[in-house]
């Protein structure tokens, strides 16, 4: 049973372009969760979601950052005019029920020059 | 929110030597986990443990939900131990996101 997956595992943008990141839950699981470790700091929530449904955006920064988790593929994290700021590594997990164990994948570094 | 507090925040062990890492909480939890972040940064889940203990291979942990706090013991470490021990807390008021402690940064010398 394949992990979670995300890709690219780095991604290099110049500022005022758009990242988009990309996670495959693990098989089973409809539960998808966004990370976000910026460096020296630890790792804060950023959105929950179902399938074609956000339950919890909480954590997400109000402009620029949106998140989607179709019926069909991976949830897309998007980010838009990147900022140097925006520089980190954004961990996607999955859950095959809420509030049960999250798995987590292996990350998407952002480095924004 | 629930405060998580882990400690020590670094450790500096020999190959072969014992440790306790620690974990606080503020509140009641539903979902305590324990993570390691390895040199290359990916995150390896180590336990799921909202209380108890469970125990894989060198590893143990334990969850004192009552006490609100949660330990990890690493036996006869390795230097492939060393990396960052994460402990992440969930419960009804945080929705359905962990909340991370800061970390404690292992480093296993040989």
């Amino acid at each position: 049973n394949a992990g979670v997956m995300q890709n690219p595992r780095h991604l290099v943008r110049r500022r005022g372009q758009e990242a988009r990141l990309r996670c495959s839950p693990m098989k089973g699981h409809s539960h998808v969760y966004w990370y976000r470790q910026l460096p020296e700091e630890g790792l804060k929530f950023m959105v929950y979601l179902q399938k074609e449904n956000i339950i919890d955006e909480s954590g997400m920064p109000k402009e620029r950052f949106s998140a989607e988790f179709p019926k069909e593929g991976p949830s897309i994290l998007r980010i838009q005019q990147v900022v140097r700021g925006d520089s980190a590594a954004y961990f996607c997990a999955s859950s095959p029920l809420a509030g049960y164990e999250q798995y987590f994948g292996p990350g998407t570094r952002l480095t924004v020059t | 929110g629930i405060q998580v507090e882990q400690s020590p925040p670094d450790l500096i062990l020999q190959e072969g030597a014992n440790s306790t890492l620690r974990c606080n909480f503020s509140d009641s939890v539903n979902n305590l986990q324990w993570f390691h972040q390895n040199p290359w940064g990916q995150l390896i889940n180590l336990f799921y443990i909202p209380s108890g203990t469970k125990q894989n291979g060198r590893l143990s942990a334990t969850t004192v939900a009552t006490e609100r706090y949660s330990l990890l013991y690493i036996s006869s470490s390795q230097t492939t131990d060393s990396g960052v021990y994460f402990c992440a807390v969930l419960n009804s008021n945080s929705g359905y996101a962990l909340n991370f402690g800061k970390g404690t940064s292992l480093l296993v010398t040989p």
